[in-house]
């Protein structure tokens, strides 16, 4: 199986400041025929399923705010924040489907300082 | 817009069957552009990847290992729904179960979540 880990496990953030998270996962999720890396990003509220935020690595889900963004390749990437907002504040999650079992990360919360 | 209604019962004795169910609208099982999975949430396990059912030209599985043996994903093309079914239960498998959507592999619609307790 694709182990995902993600640090910090926790970050507190103050309101219009910049979070970042980080993801790597024990295998290259990059396939190399479409060059395309099978990552994902979601958020969870409290009492709510996840919710898909980012695909392909950096590739914003329809209707998510362009203040979070995806970035990296290969085995290491990153979730940011911008300008964070007190909606922000949430479980992130990365996930590969590069193959199955599609494996998530143990996620990061994120709060307001 | 997609939308899945989880429904099932959410109290199962230990070493019987978990059965829970989604109904679909937006969409059809039967589609051959997406799948149709179950992910479990415990504070033990994070989320977890518990299988699928797809449909591409024929009716397709693919399970976790950890429950391969244990476990069923099947349409219901008449009612346009999925079902999950877990045998031989313990209080390990207590979680909150999903079903959810993958468009080209990334889960893009989730059901409410649902509550399962194993418990005597």
């Amino acid at each position: 199986d694709i182990v995902m880990t993600q640090s910090p496990d926790s970050l507190a953030v103050s309101l219009g400041e910049r979070a970042t998270i980080n993801c790597k996962s024990s295998q290259s999720v990059l396939y190399s025929s479409n060059n395309r890396n099978y990552l994902a990003w979601y958020q969870q509220r409290p009492g709510q399923p996840p919710k898909l935020l980012i695909s392909w690595a950096s590739t914003r889900h329809s209707g998510v705010p362009d203040r979070f963004s995806g970035s990296g390749s290969g085995t290491d990437f990153s979730l940011t924040i911008d300008s964070l907002q007190a909606a922000d504040v949430a479980v992130y999650y990365c996930q590969q489907y590069y193959t199955t079992p599609f494996t998530f990360g143990p996620g990061t919360k994120v709060d307001i300082k | 817009q997609v939308q899945l209604q989880q429904s099932g019962p959410g109290l199962v004795k230990p070493s019987q069957t978990l059965s829970l169910t989604c109904a679909i609208s937006g969409d059809s099982v039967s589609t051959d552009k997406a799948a149709w999975n179950w992910i479990r949430q415990s504070p033990s396990r994070g989320l977890e990847w518990l299988g699928r059912t797809y449909y591409r030209s024929t009716w397709h599985n693919d399970y976790a290992i950890s429950v391969r043996s244990r476990i069923i994903i099947g349409p219901d093309t008449s009612n346009n729904q999925f079902s999950l079914h877990l045998n031989s239960v313990t209080p390990d498998d207590t979680a909150i179960y999903y079903c959810v959507r993958d468009y080209d592999q990334v889960f893009d619609y989730w059901g409410q979540g649902a509550l399962v307790t194993v418990s005597s």
